[in-house]
This record gives C-alpha cells, structure tokens and sequence, in this order.
C-alpha cells in the first residue's frame, strides 16, 4: 500500500485559499487518490478524488503532478468550518481498504 | 437523508466487560467497514463485510474482537474482556459499490462513531 506524507499541521486566515499537501511517491499507476476531512468529533467525510487529472467540486479542487507522486488539495477560500483533519488516501482501483495516516491539522483564522 | 448512524455514542466499560458496538448503515449500502481511531491519530482499518459476508478481518487487533453483519444490514462490533488498550472511538463505515474507487459509489460515509472508554 502506498504511504503518504503530509504535513501535521497548517494555518489559514479565513477566506484565503488554502493549498494541503500530500506526498505518495509509491504510488502504483492505478491507485486513485482520495481526499477526506474530519471535523472535530465527527467521522471522515468524502472531499474529492481522482487518478490524473485535475479535479473540482463544489468543495474543493484536487491538483495532481504529472508524475502521481504527490498531490494538492485546495480550497479556494478557506471557512471556520474548514477546520479539520485532511487526510490524503491512495486507494487502489479494486480496493476498498483505507489507510489515513496522521493526515494534516487545518486552523482556520478568523 | 439519513446518514449511517452508531450507538451508543459514549461506552464506558471496567476492564474485563464484554461490549456491544451498533452500526446502521445507509439504507442499501452493500459494503460496511469498522474502523478504530485512537487519541491523535488517524483512523485504522479492522474488517470488512460485502453484504453478510465478512471478506476481510486482517485489522482486528486480537481473537477478542468481532465483528457481525447477519443479515447484510445492521452490523455489531463485539469486543470481549475489554482492556485499557481497547480505549479509542470505533467508526462504521458504508458504501454503495463493492470496491473500485474510481467510482463515486464506492465513496465511504462515517458515522460519527462511539468512544469507548475502558477503566
């Protein structure tokens, strides 16, 4: 399984865009790569996903290197809701196994 | 909608006590998986049921964890002679699909989970 590495924490002043890295330089060519967040006392939800293209929703946009082995979320303006836990996840493409990590602190300033 | 619900929130359990675990998922949702969160870190997989059948249990951490899904719906998480170590808050995950993750249903819904607290 690919490991990831992201940093444990970041800051943000509110509606700015923010950029969450992640590093996944094992990756395996069709692994998609998977964003979810974690509010304070709540369980992960789903923010975006994707293999090789850049991808936007309504939450956030993923940025994916050329070469897989890391990618970005951003989101565009950073709300106090924003604040949480974001993990980054390469899943295989038959997989259903998730392995999160640490992942990355966000704090949004007012 | 309804989203996938755990009970109880809160199990407060003296070492040695036997603990029952609910997990509701989504209505329709084939796929169901446990997670454990300990304090500060991420969540980590413990088992996986496709419908009533349990595919994947390689994240128990020990015979003394188990997991059921009789009639492909409501799954229970059973943890036995509980120990201090067994303190985390356990998250129930489901899915639509049956793997695949390029494909939106195979995106995962938590439920907000249950802290265990074992004294």
């Amino acid at each position: 399984d690919a490991k990831t590495t992201q940093p444990n924490s970041m800051e943000s002043n509110e509606e700015e865009p923010v950029h969450l890295p992640c590093n996944h330089s094992t990756i395996s060519g069709t692994d998609y790569i998977h964003w979810y967040r974690q509010l304070p006392s709540q369980g992960p939800e789903y923010v975006i996903h994707g293999l090789t293209s850049n991808v936007n929703n309504r939450m956030a946009s993923l940025a994916i290197a050329e070469d897989r082995k890391s990618s970005t979320l951003i989101l565009h303006r950073a709300t106090l809701r924003d604040a949480a836990v974001y993990y980054c996840i390469p899943i295989p493409n038959t997989g259903n196994q998730f392995y999160f990590g640490t992942g990355t602190s966000l704090t949004v300033i007012p | 909608g309804a989203g996938v619900s755990q009970s109880p929130r809160y199990k407060v359990a003296k070492r040695g006590q036997d603990v029952a675990l609910r997990c509701d998922p989504i209505s329709g949702h084939v796929s169901l998986f446990w997670y454990q969160q300990a304090l500060g870190q991420g969540p980590e997989f413990l088992t996986y049921f496709q419908n009533e059948a349990q595919l994947d249990k390689s994240g128990l951490p020990s015979d003394r964890f188990f997991a059921e899904r009789p009639e492909g719906s409501v799954s229970t998480l059973k943890i036995q002679r509980t120990q201090q170590e067994d303190s985390a808050v356990y998250l129930c995950a489901s899915s639509l699909g049956l793997g695949q993750s390029k494909l939106a249903k195979n995106i995962q819904y938590f439920g907000a989970g249950t802290r265990l607290s074992v004294l």
